[in-house]
């Protein structure tokens, strides 16, 4: 069980364009979402806390104009790249839990990441 | 804010020696996680520890949460070349978000 699916696994594109991750929680309900951004050999961080049905929660630094997140549902949450440019190209991964615990307090499920490239 | 320090950021070791990695926390705690991220592939949820002086086991590994409730470990006994990949701690303050160390990097040569 708490499987997370992230597509799509990879993007290549021209710097200017938009990008579309999607985020879904397989088998369970999500209020809250994590979206995360990891550079090679290094640690997870953390853009924002999306939440269902209101506003993301972005972390100092991150610019929400720049990433959008949308949490339509309770098992999928958007993250927008928008006119991605080359300094953009991460690998972006999401997480969940399942709904009903204390955030912080629960093991993340992960998604596979999507490993974006802009030219 | 909340900060959480993991040493080594990275080890080599020969198949069959043991391996540990510490993470330290600015804050107390209330639960401390460990993750799993192998080459290429996403963290994997190992375990969680939220008692004080806690001691979990799974098979070579085991889990330790300090006293105080702001750092803990991870031994791996006699490694294999199938535990390499990088391993996160990652800790929480109660109603905060996780806050994730930045890893020590595993590399097991056969």
């Amino acid at each position: 069980g708490a499987v997370v699916s992230q597509h799509p696994s990879r993007v290549i594109c021209k710097s200017g364009t938009s990008v579309k991750i999607e985020c879904r929680s397989l088998d369970f309900q999500a209020t809250t979402m994590f979206w995360y951004r990891q550079f090679p050999k290094q640690s997870l961080m953390l853009m924002a806390t999306s939440n269902e049905g209101s506003k993301a929660t972005y972390e100092q630094g991150v610019e929400k104009d720049k990433f959008l997140i949308n949490h339509a549902s309770l098992t999928l949450s958007t993250l927008t790249v928008t006119s991605a440019h080359p300094e953009d190209s991460s690998f972006y991964i999401c997480s969940a839990s399942p709904t009903g615990g204390v955030l912080g307090n629960q093991p993340q499920h992960f998604g596979d990441g999507t490993r974006l490239s802009i030219l | 804010g909340q900060q959480v320090m993991q040493i080594p950021q990275y080890q080599h070791v020969q198949e069959g020696e043991d391996f540990t990695t510490y993470c330290n926390s600015s804050t107390t705690l209330s639960n401390i996680q460990w993750y799993k991220q192998r080459p290429g592939g996403h963290p994997v949820f190992l375990i969680q520890l939220v008692k004080s002086g806690e001691v979990k086991k799974q098979k070579r590994l085991t889990f330790q949460f300090g006293e105080a409730k702001k750092n803990s470990s991870l031994h791996i006994t006699a490694t294999q070349t199938t535990d390499v990949g990088t391993y996160f701690c990652a800790g929480s303050s109660g109603y905060s978000t996780l806050t994730f160390g930045k890893g020590t990097m595993l590399l097991v040569s056969p």
